[in-house]
């Protein structure tokens, strides 16, 4: 079947704009999670959705980040008034169950430059 | 806090010898323990996991508790070995299954 999605697979966008990226994860995985790999910083994790549970946005590095899962399927990332320091490859992945701790599906990634 | 070393950037090897990547972690709880592999312009994915106890394309890892390691091996290195390696933990005594990454590990096999 298909794999996470996520889109745009690039963005650029101005100094002070807000962005939104869509994951699309696995058919029936409960579990998706958000992460970021920028060069020097290599990959964090921002986000985790379990189910119908609170989300946990403990890796979210400011209040300009937030993230929403709609019907426990679609995720957007949104960043608000984006900084130069945001600049990264946002990767999106789901698994099967949370407690299961087992794989996670990586999706393609969204390449956001912010100039 | 949980926290992941990859000391290598950069290991180079010739095809045919052995490889060792190594990986260290910090976690005061029970860990598990993960190796996810991305090759050119693919996407990240599982290569073995310590639970499973599985050797994947000649790649084993084991995990010492003692010395907090869990380094990835494999004997006899393929030129389709080259990829960038991250060794990665979660908790399996909290609920918070996010993955902590290291900073990876390019591996360069050489003809």
């Amino acid at each position: 079947g298909a794999g996470v999605s996520q889109s745009p697979s690039n963005k650029v966008t101005e100094k002070g704009k807000d962005v939104e990226l869509r994951c699309d994860p696995i058919s029936g995985h409960t579990a998706l999670y958000w992460y970021r790999q920028s060069l020097g910083q290599g990959l964090e994790f921002l986000i985790y959705f379990q189910g119908n549970s609170a989300p946990d946005k403990s890796g979210l590095p400011s209040d300009r980040f937030s993230a929403e899962r709609t019907g426990g399927s679609v995720s957007t990332l949104t960043i608000q008034r984006t900084q130069q320091e945001d600049s990264a490859v946002y990767l999106c992945a789901s698994s099967p169950l949370a407690g299961d701790g087992g794989e996670q599906y990586f999706g393609p990634g969204t390449r956001l430059t912010v100039t | 806090a949980q926290r992941v070393t990859q000391p290598e950037k950069l290991l180079s090897v010739f095809k045919g010898a052995p490889v060792e990547l190594k990986c260290n972690y910090s976690y005061s709880g029970s860990p598990e323990l993960f190796w996810y592999v991305q090759y050119s312009r693919q996407r990240l994915q599982l290569l073995l996991r310590h639970i499973s106890r599985e050797s994947i394309k000649g790649f084993t890892a084991d995990l010492n508790k003692g010395e907090t390691s869990f380094h990835l091996k494999k004997p006899f290195a393929q030129e389709e070995d080259s990829a960038m390696y991250y060794c990665a933990l979660s908790g399996l005594d909290t609920g918070r299954r996010a993955l902590t990454f290291g900073s990876g590990t390019r591996l360069q096999v050489q003809p």
